[in-house]
């Protein structure tokens, strides 16, 4: 069964940093791509970025280049979404998501809720 | 790249049909048959509808359907359902192993 499992709830607060994280099982993470895709709290879907599993090859939304870095570890079927400086403005459910990097996302992860405040 | 455009909400009865639209531009919807539909409800994750346009993922139920005509690709949903009240996204592929959402519409079920 392909599950994607990411990490728990973060309460930061401005300038802190960030790094959360999206499991994958149950298939060949080498194979696929994982996207982050950013909800902020009553809005729409936000495409971020994607990284490919085999050989972290990274695209950015270019609302996002310079505002995150995406990474992931093979070794541990794991993709990461760090920030250096997080703002208010980040506060947001994060999913993560598998791709085949052109047709679709078809499993997801369950979301980060990601709240900075001071 | 800017975000597809989506009407905000659409209604029906139960058993009516209703059809979201999802307007792009040539350098996605336009220019791609990588066009997928996620519903979302409310606290949950989106789940994948629809993708390559017009196919159905398994366990989808067959009320379910998609088309493109140029820049706009469409959802149908044909039967509506109580269940299908959620939140709908299109997501286009826009080139270099990027995509775009769209706006997302609320569908209410009256």
């Amino acid at each position: 069964e392909v599950q994607l499992v990411q990490s728990g709830a973060e309460v930061k607060k401005p300038g802190e940093s960030l790094k959360i994280s999206c499991k994958g099982s149950g298939y060949s993470f080498t194979s696929y791509w994982i996207g982050w895709v950013r909800q902020m709290p009553g809005k729409g879907l936000e495409w971020m970025a994607i990284i490919y599993g085999g050989d972290s090859d990274t695209k950015y939304s270019p609302s996002f280049q310079g505002q995150v870095t995406i990474s992931a570890d093979k070794s541990i079927s794991t993709a990461y979404l760090q920030w250096s400086s997080l703002k208010a403005s980040d506060t947001a459910m994060y999913y993560c998501a598998r791709s085949d990097g052109v047709s679709t996302s078809d499993y997801w992860g369950q979301g980060t809720l990601v709240t900075v405040s001071s | 790249q800017s975000a597809l455009t989506q009407p905000r909400s659409v209604s029906g009865s139960p058993g009516q049909s209703v059809t979201i639209s999802c307007t792009g531009t040539s350098s996605d919807v336009g220019g791609y048959k990588y066009v997928s539909w996620y519903q979302q409800h409310p606290g949950k994750a989106p789940k994948l509808m629809i993708n390559d346009v017009s196919k159905r993922p398994s366990g989808v139920p067959d009320r379910f359907s998609g088309s493109k005509s140029g820049n706009t690709a469409s959802l149908t949903i044909s039967g509506l359902q109580a269940e299908d009240e959620a939140d709908y996204y299109c997501c286009s592929y826009a080139g270099r192993y990027t995509f775009v959402f769209g706006t997302g519409t609320k569908v209410t079920v009256l």
